[in-house]
């Protein structure tokens, strides 16, 4: 199986920051990465496919890249909102597995 | 809109049975993918199993492989999942999500459900 790690595990910034979370596969994915959003008591949400293609509807001051076996997920200027936990995500083989999860959270 | 509303959660012994259920709505479900994510109390996310839009392939996590099931009914719009010989270690919320592209096995997930919870214990 393939193995996602994030870092960091966790994250304090303010509102108006720039965070960058990255997420390490142990083998090579090619581009078959998703990260999601997931706020507490809700339900995933989707943001970005194939590494770096942002999903329907997701603000654009959200970007990824990545190829390979490294990843990025960056948020340019904080939002209230962008407070959650992040998680990558590699669809390249089955079974498809997560990164452990990175919580974001006000400083 | 596209919804994905799961039922069929609740509590059962260990050892026992539960059938998940979840309508799709909002998009043409036949042709897309489906897979359920489980979430344990305080955890990350964890892929369960995968079933295509044509229900012939199907692909499961190790930790369910032999005891979950996968199935669909496109008639009814509705993908199903039989637990069988529950843990407690399958304690979990269990979501179901729709694949980003249509006609393949392999692709990211777009929509979400908001999750049935699952609570395997004596």
């Amino acid at each position: 199986d393939i193995q996602m790690t994030q870092s960091p595990s966790s994250l304090s910034a303010s509102v108006g920051d720039r965070v960058t979370i990255t997420c390490r596969a142990s083998q090579g994915i090619s581009n078959y990465l998703a990260w999601f959003q997931q706020k507490p008591g809700k339900g995933p949400k989707s943001l970005i496919y194939a590494a770096s293609s942002l999903q329907s509807g997701v603000p654009s001051n959200f970007s990824a890249s990545g190829s390979g076996t490294d990843f990025t997920l960056t948020i340019r200027s904080l939002q209230p909102e962008d407070f959650a936990t992040y998680y990558c995500q590699q669809y390249n083989s089955y079974p498809f597995t997560f990164g452990q999860g990175t919580r974001l959270d006000i400083k | 809109q596209v919804q994905l509303v799961e039922s069929g959660g609740g509590v059962v012994q260990p050892g026992g049975s539960l059938r998940l259920s979840c309508a799709a709505s909002g998009f043409t479900f036949s042709i897309y993918g489906m897979h359920w994510v489980r979430q344990a109390p305080g955890k990350g996310l964890e892929w369960v199993t995968f079933i295509r839009h044509d229900g012939i392939n199907k692909y499961y996590a190790d930790y369910v492989k032999g005891r979950f099931i996968i199935s669909r009914d496109n008639s009814k719009n509705t993908l199903y999942l039989q637990m069988n010989s529950l843990r407690p270690e399958d304690t979990a919320i269990y979501y179901c999500a729709k694949d980003l592209i249509d006609y393949v096995d392999y692709s990211s997930v777009d929509y979400w459900g908001q999750g049935t919870l699952v609570t395997v214990s004596s």
